[in-house]
C-alpha cells in the first residue's frame, strides 16, 4: 500500500515565478492538508482540502492556492514567488479529521 | 488559538538510558495531541496520538507519551534509547473543533553509543 507521495522532490525557481506542487494521498484517505516547513522550524499549516473544497486555511497570503481533484489528489500553487517561500512543503493525508500521514515533501528553493 | 511549546532544542542521552522529550500545549477546547519524528531530508512520521481515554499512550518503536491535563503536558518517553532514535521530534496539537494542527519548533534527540 503506497503512502503519501509528492512530486517533484526538488524544485528551483526564481523570484516572481509560479510553482505547482502535487500530492497523492494514502489509499483510503479523502482529506489533504498542506504545510510549509522553513529551515529549523516546525511545519506551519497552509490549508486543508476535503470534498474538493478548501475546508480551512492558515495564515498564508492569497498567493498560496490549492485544488483537490475527484480522486482526492491535490495541488498547491504559489504565485509571485518570494525568497522567503524557500522551504520544504509537506502534504499530509487523512480520513476526514483523523490522524494525518505525511509525504516526503518537496524542497523548493527560490533564487 | 492552539499552540505548542517544546522547551528543549536538543536532548542528548546515552544508548540504553531512558529518554524524555518535553511538550506543553495550549488549547481552548479538548486537545488532540500528536508526536511525529523527522529523519534528515524526510517527511514526518507518525509516532502516537492522544484523543481521549487512558492518559498513557503507547506508539510505534517503543515510544509512549503521558497526557497530563493539569500541567497541559504531553511528554514523549522511551525506557531504553537506541542510536537509531536520533532524529528531530515534533509535538503537535489540534483543537477538537479545528483542523489547523499546530506544531512545536522541534527537539533534536541525539543518542550516543
Amino acid at each position: 500500500d503506497a503512502g503519501v507521495t509528492q512530486s517533484p522532490t526538488h524544485l528551483i525557481k526564481t523570484r516572481g515565478q509560479q510553482v505547482t506542487l502535487r500530492c497523492s494521498p494514502k489509499s483510503g484517505h479523502d482529506t489533504v492538508s498542506w504545510y510549509q516547513q522553513a529551515l529549523g522550524q516546525g511545519p506551519q499549516f497552509i490549508f486543508q482540502y476535503y470534498e474538493e473544497e478548501e475546508r480551512q486555511r492558515g495564515n498564508f497570503p492569497d498567493r498560496f492556492s490549492g485544488h483537490q481533484f475527484p480522486n482526492y489528489s491535490s495541488e498547491l500553487n504559489v504565485n509571485a514567488l518570494l525568497l522567503g517561500d524557500s522551504a520544504l512543503y509537506l502534504c499530509a493525508s487523512s480520513s476526514s479529521t483523523d490522524t494525518q500521514y505525511f509525504g516526503p515533501g518537496t524542497r523548493l528553493t527560490v533564487l | 488559538a492552539q499552540s505548542v511549546a517544546q522547551p528543549e532544542d536538543q536532548v542528548n542521552v546515552a544508548e540504553g538510558n531512558p529518554l524524555t522529550v518535553k511538550c506543553t500545549y495550549s488549547v481552548s477546547g479538548n486537545p488532540y495531541l500528536f508526536w511525529y519524528v523527522q529523519y534528515p531530508n524526510r517527511g514526518l512520521q507518525f509516532l502516537l496520538k492522544y484523543i481521549t481515554g487512558d492518559n498513557l499512550v503507547k506508539g510505534s518503536y517503543g515510544f509512549e507519551a503521558e497526557f497530563n491535563k493539569s500541567q497541559t503536558s504531553f511528554h514523549l518517553k522511551k525506557p531504553s534509547a537506541l542510536v537509531s532514535d536520533s532524529a528531530l521530534y515534533f509535538c503537535a496539537v489540534r483543537d477538537i473543533n479545528n483542523n489547523d494542527m499546530r506544531f512545536g519548533a522541534g527537539t533534536r534527540l541525539t543518542v550516543k553509543p
